[in-house]
């Protein structure tokens, strides 16, 4: 099965601040990841997918990049609203696998 | 609107059953994949079971393969979990979630989730 790993595991930031969150599959898996927040008691959003494609709805600040095994996603100017815990997930094959999640908050 | 709402969680103890459902609508069900994740207390979120459009291909997390069984209805527009051999490992609150594709990709619109707690 393919693992998924992240880093950090936590972060501080202040509003404005650039955000930069890795994600590192244990094999290639092409482009076929996504991006996810989830923000306490509320089910996860969609962000990302297939790597780098914008989520209808999901503000310019997010971008995400990458392919193989390594990926990025980053807050270009991060909001209020932004803090919160984000997690990857590989759709290359099954079983799937989420990254243990990076939350990040307020400094 | 997309809507997919779960029910079927409760309190059970360990050893037995439990099926969950989630009801869709909103959307052409039998055009996509739909899948089952968990979140433990406190905890991350863990992929569980995915079914493909046709039900031609279904995968599970190796700690669950053996014990649940995802099945869907088309004509019902629902999912389902059978859940047997429940542990305490398996106290989480179950979402169920949409496909962006028929075969698997990732998942677009979240159901607010089931609570399943296995204690004695």
């Amino acid at each position: 099965a393919i693992q998924m790993t992240q880093s950090p595991s936590s972060l501080s930031a202040s509003v404005g601040d650039r955000v930069t969150i890795t994600c590192r599959a244990s094999q290639g898996i092409r482009n076929d990841l996504g991006w996810y927040q989830q923000k306490p008691g509320e089910a996860p959003k969609l962000l990302i997918y297939a790597a780098s494609s914008l989520q209808s709805g999901v503000p310019s600040r997010f971008s995400g990049s990458g392919s193989g095994t390594d990926f990025t996603l980053t807050i270009s100017s991060l909001q209020p609203e932004d803090f919160a815990t984000y997690y990857c997930l590989q759709d290359y094959n099954y079983p799937r696998h989420f990254g243990p999640g990076t939350k990040v908050d307020i400094k | 609107e997309v809507q997919l709402v779960e029910s079927g969680g409760g309190l059970v103890q360990p050893g037995r059953s439990l099926r969950l459902s989630c009801a869709a609508s909103g959307f052409t069900f039998d055009d996509y994949a739909m899948h089952w994740v968990r979140q433990a207390p406190g905890k991350g979120l863990e992929w569980v079971s995915g079914i493909s459009w046709n039900s031609g291909t279904i995968g599970y997390a190796d700690s669950v393969k053996g014990r649940f069984t995802i099945s869907r209805d088309n004509a019902k527009n629902s999912l389902y979990l059978q859940m047997n051999s429940l542990r305490t490992e398996d106290t989480a609150l179950y979402y169920c979630a949409k496909d962006m594709r028929g075969s698997g990709g990732q998942f677009d619109y979240w159901g607010q989730g089931t609570l399943v707690t296995v204690s004695s």
